[in-house]
């Protein structure tokens, strides 16, 4: 099916793990999004992606790593994991030449770290 | 830095009730602007955008929104909710064109009582 998938959508971890959050599209978007929603700070980008090979940090980027190296991929991985990176994490795609800002969002992953 | 602010983070209304959720933002320039609903279990889905054009904009369910350049602010409003309404609203701004970088406020979280 077109869309935007996440996986895992569940994942329990401990600290100090390395996790990976996947994140594909179809639509062959070519800006990609991660997103950690927390209760009552909404959602906070953690990173975007303009294009194939290109990533930029956004407000909550430390402690996460993310790649591209195709354009419908953009892997989230946290690599030690703590428990203030609990939180569900929502990846996001969109197509700048239809409709500058927005979003097509995945289904979500929520993640805890024990 | 921009940022958005929702002022209110918990309506409960009655069904039929009138509903209006506030939105500012503080960003001088030109801006995109969105209201998301996500449902309970789901993830967010676009209720409507304002680009350019007519202040008030229409989306769907019944929604609306006008965009108030002066008083920098984007309210949400539905003449009459219903109990299927019940769901958490965030506000978003894209200070960045053609990027899709969009900045979330906190959230309200509107509960509908039957």
């Amino acid at each position: 099916d077109a869309g935007i998938t996440q996986s895992p959508r569940y994942k329990i971890t401990e600290t100090g793990r390395q996790v990976t959050l996947m994140c594909h599209q179809t639509w062959s978007h070519s800006y990609m999004f991660w997103y950690r929603q927390d209760l009552g700070h909404g959602l906070r980008l953690i990173y975007y992606s303009a294009a194939a090979d290109i990533t930029d940090k956004g407000e909550v980027s430390d402690g996460y790593v993310v790649s591209r190296s195709k354009t419908e991929n953009f892997p989230l991985t946290l690599e030690s994991a703590t428990r203030s990176q609990t939180s569900v994490y929502f990846c996001a795609s969109s197509d700048p030449g239809q409709g500058a800002g927005e979003l097509f969002f995945g289904e979500g992953s929520r993640l805890t770290v024990l | 830095a921009q940022s958005v602010s929702q002022h209110n983070h918990h309506v409960i209304l009655s069904e039929a009730a009138s509903l209006e959720l506030g939105c500012n933002y503080s960003y001088g320039g030109t801006v995109n602007l969105f209201w998301y609903v996500q449902y309970p279990g789901q993830h967010l889905q676009l209720l409507l955008k304002y680009f350019s054009g007519d202040p008030l904009v229409k989306g769907i369910k019944g929604f609306e929104a006008e965009f108030i350049k002066s008083k920098f602010s984007f309210n949400l409003r539905k003449p009459s909710v219903q109990w299927s309404d019940t769901a958490e609203y965030f506000c978003a701004v894209n200070a960045w064109s053609n990027t899709g970088k969009l900045i979330f406020g906190q959230g309200t979280t509107l509960q509908v009582k039957p």
